[in-house]
């Protein structure tokens, strides 16, 4: 039973480039979360996305940032025209439903380094 | 607004040496309060889930407890394979159904042999 599955693990892209990052929840998870760390910070909430739905997306920025959750396939992360301030690790969880935080399974992140 | 404060930042231990870490938090109803592990390079790894004042809950070396303001995590004769930043993160209740859990900056343990 593999575990949430975060690609890339590694990810450069130049200012102004657009970044994807893909989230595979854990089989039977239907509920996904991305969180963002910022070197030296806590991790912090971006958006809970059920299957095709957006939940709560309260911690996501206004702009340029986005995220899906499609019926098939992957969530995916979308940040359009990256600045330096996005460089960070991007963590995905998944949880069955009603789980609580306890349901949380991590990802082991994607690291974005914009250049 | 919901914060979580850890303390010490880095701990440096002799294999054998027991100590604590704290986390300090304020909530507006707390539902949850939650401590991961996190190795360099991974996502954080669940180890505890504390509900109320004077639980408690234990894992071979690790022991977490909880008070109204803050929770502990004990380590009784580590090793060093316990070296690893332990992160602390509560969930606020609320009338939705959602919420989302707050993380405190880690505590990096590291466990010399």
């Amino acid at each position: 039973n593999a575990g949430v599955m975060q690609n890339p693990r590694h990810l450069v892209r130049r200012r102004g480039q657009e970044a994807r990052l893909r989230c595979s929840p854990m089989k039977g998870h239907s509920h996904v979360y991305w969180y963002r760390q910022l070197p030296e910070e806590g991790l912090k909430f971006m958006v809970y996305l059920q299957k095709e739905n957006i939940i709560d997306e309260s911690g996501m920025p206004k702009e340029r940032f986005s995220a899906e959750f499609p019926k098939e396939g992957p969530s995916i992360l979308r940040i359009q025209q990256v600045v330096r301030g996005d460089s960070a690790a991007y963590f995905c969880a998944s949880s069955p439903p009603n789980s609580g935080g306890s349901g949380y399974t991590f990802g082991s992140g994607t690291r974005l380094t914009v250049v | 607004e919901d914060q979580v404060t850890q303390s010490p930042e880095a701990l440096r231990l002799q294999e054998g040496e027991s100590s604590s870490l704290n986390c300090s938090y304020t909530v507006s109803g707390l539902r949850g309060l939650f401590w991961y592990r996190q190795d360099p390079g991974k996502g954080p790894e669940f180890l505890f889930t504390l509900y109320s004042a004077g639980e408690e809950k234990e894992k071979e070396r690790l022991k977490a407890t909880l008070t109204k303001k803050e929770s502990f995590l004990h380590i009784t004769a580590p090793k060093p394979e316990d070296s690893a930043t332990y992160l602390c993160a509560v969930q606020a209740g609320g009338n939705t159904g959602f919420q989302k859990l707050v993380f405190g900056t880690g505590t990096r343990l590291l466990v010399s042999p």
